[in-house]
């Protein structure tokens, strides 16, 4: 059973540019749901997607946005790129069900200039 | 709104000695808890849940959690700490009623947990 990949590992971009990130799930997961780990803090939610679609939001702006594919492989896209916006950003992929686990994977670093 | 306190920023504890990590919660019906452990420059490792049933739940590792729903507290206990067990600890919670889980998991800041030898 392979488990839940993120790709590149590193990333560094520079203020106002465009990046993605790329998630693959786990075999038998149909959802896939993004945090970001600012330094020092705890993850925050950024979106989750069901079945290609959002089907959920935490407080991000709507230059964080994703995709997700019919094999449950997942994209995250953020424009205009700040600061703040350096982070770990992890995928976690789960089934369904509200009390189903999330695994995750190891994340992405970005650092943006 | 649901919501993670973890009290300590760092928790020190000596070899073989029990250790336990709070944490406490806050969601307008009845939660869900999870624990995860995270080591440098890495993802987040799943060691245990609450859904439902007996209070006292097993996890990997030799953890294990207490759920209180009077206290609302979910903390991370183990009889015999190792050296190896030092690492950064997340305590998680999501409201029963959230569709599918579409509100996410809302973690706490973490507990550095360091076991001395």
């Amino acid at each position: 059973e392979t488990g839940v990949t993120q790709s590149p590992t590193h990333l560094i971009k520079t203020r106002g540019q465009q990046v993605t990130l790329r998630c693959s799930s786990q075999s038998g997961h149909n959802t896939v749901s993004w945090y970001q780990q600012a330094l020092g803090q705890g993850p925050q939610f950024i979106f989750q997607y069901y079945r290609e679609e959002e089907n959920g939001r935490g407080n991000f702006p709507p230059r964080f946005s994703g995709l997700q594919f019919p094999n449950y492989s997942s994209e995250l896209n953020v424009n205009a790129l700040e600061l703040d916006d350096s982070a770990l950003y992890l995928c976690a992929s789960s089934s369904s069900g509200a009390g189903d686990t999330q695994y995750f994977g190891p994340g992405t670093r970005l650092t943006v200039l | 709104a649901q919501s993670v306190a973890q009290p300590e920023d760092q928790v020190n504890v000596a070899e073989g000695n029990p250790l336990t990590v709070k944490c406490t919660y806050s969601v307008s019906g009845n939660p869900y808890l999870f624990w995860y452990v995270q080591y440098p420059n890495r993802g987040l490792q799943f060691l245990l849940k609450y859904i439902t049933g007996d209070n006292l739940v097993k996890g990997s590792y030799g953890f294990e959690a207490e759920f209180n729903k009077s206290q609302t507290s979910f903390h991370l206990k183990k009889p015999s700490a190792l050296v190896s067990d030092s690492a950064l600890y997340f305590c998680a919670v999501r409201d029963m009623g959230s569709g599918g889980g579409a509100d996410g998991l809302t973690f706490g800041k973490g507990t550095h947990l360091i076991i001395q030898p």
